[in-house]
């Protein structure tokens, strides 16, 4: 497997409060992509990365923010967290845009 | 941007038969289109994947087939077996720095029963 990481792989937040969520890879791979999942919606793209400090949005980015400081580590920040943010969060990795991408385990958040 | 239909969104056949998963996209720029397959409570993972320059790809029992003119691609899965349950993802890339984000479909869920 990829050297890929998500933490943490569960969380239980409260209606309001700021939650971060953290990606960390080991491969040096260029490109970083955050997405959620949900029933009946496939994966969505949030946030990706092409590099450090180069980010731009996807089609669900709204109420989300991410951060790329080292190749290494890709952050999603939930400013405000709100119930319809309660998903399966997805980090992934590439080396290119037209290869593989490389999925962490997951983060199941709840927000309560 | 990008949009990717994906159909059907169940599908339930007996083992030993052949499973056919269709995708169309928007975009006429896209030239990467991967398939995954994500296990129950796992991570999705790569099972076989097409660029633009190549009309249909085989590994074992799954091939992939693209139409870049009605842009549409399909997964085909032949001689299904239990372990091949699972939801299926296509996707569609452009490929480039701004543009090289992987656009998903939403996924169909594959049963084969015993």
């Amino acid at each position: 497997d990829a050297g890929i990481t998500q933490s943490p792989r569960h969380k239980v937040t409260e209606t309001g409060t700021p939650v971060t969520l953290r990606c960390h890879q080991t491969e040096n791979h260029r490109y970083m992509y955050w997405y959620r999942q949900d029933p009946g919606h496939g994966l969505r793209l949030i946030h990706y990365s092409y590099g450090v400090k180069d980010t731009d949005k996807g089609e669900v980015s709204d109420g989300y923010s991410v951060s790329r400081s080292k190749t290494e580590d890709f952050l999603l920040t939930l400013e405000s967290a709100t119930s319809s943010q309660t998903s399966v969060y997805f980090c992934a990795i590439s080396a290119t845009t037209n290869t593989e991408a490389f999925f962490g385990q997951g983060t199941r958040l709840t927000v309560v | 941007g990008e949009n990717v239909e994906q159909h059907p969104s169940t599908l339930s056949v007996q083992e030993g038969d052949s499973a056919v998963i269709k995708c169309t996209y928007s975009d006429s720029a896209s030239n990467y289109f991967p398939w995954y397959k994500q296990e129950l409570g796992k991570r999705p993972q790569l099972i076989i994947d097409i660029r633009s320059n190549v009309g249909e790809k085989k590994d074992q029992r799954i091939a992939v087939t693209l139409n870049k003119t009605a842009k549409h691609f399909s997964l085909h899965i032949t001689e299904t077996q239990p372990e091949d349950s699972a939801v299926y993802f296509c996707a569609a890339s452009r490929g480039g720095t701004s543009y090289g984000k992987l656009t998903f479909g939403q996924g169909t869920i594959l049963t084969v029963h015993p």
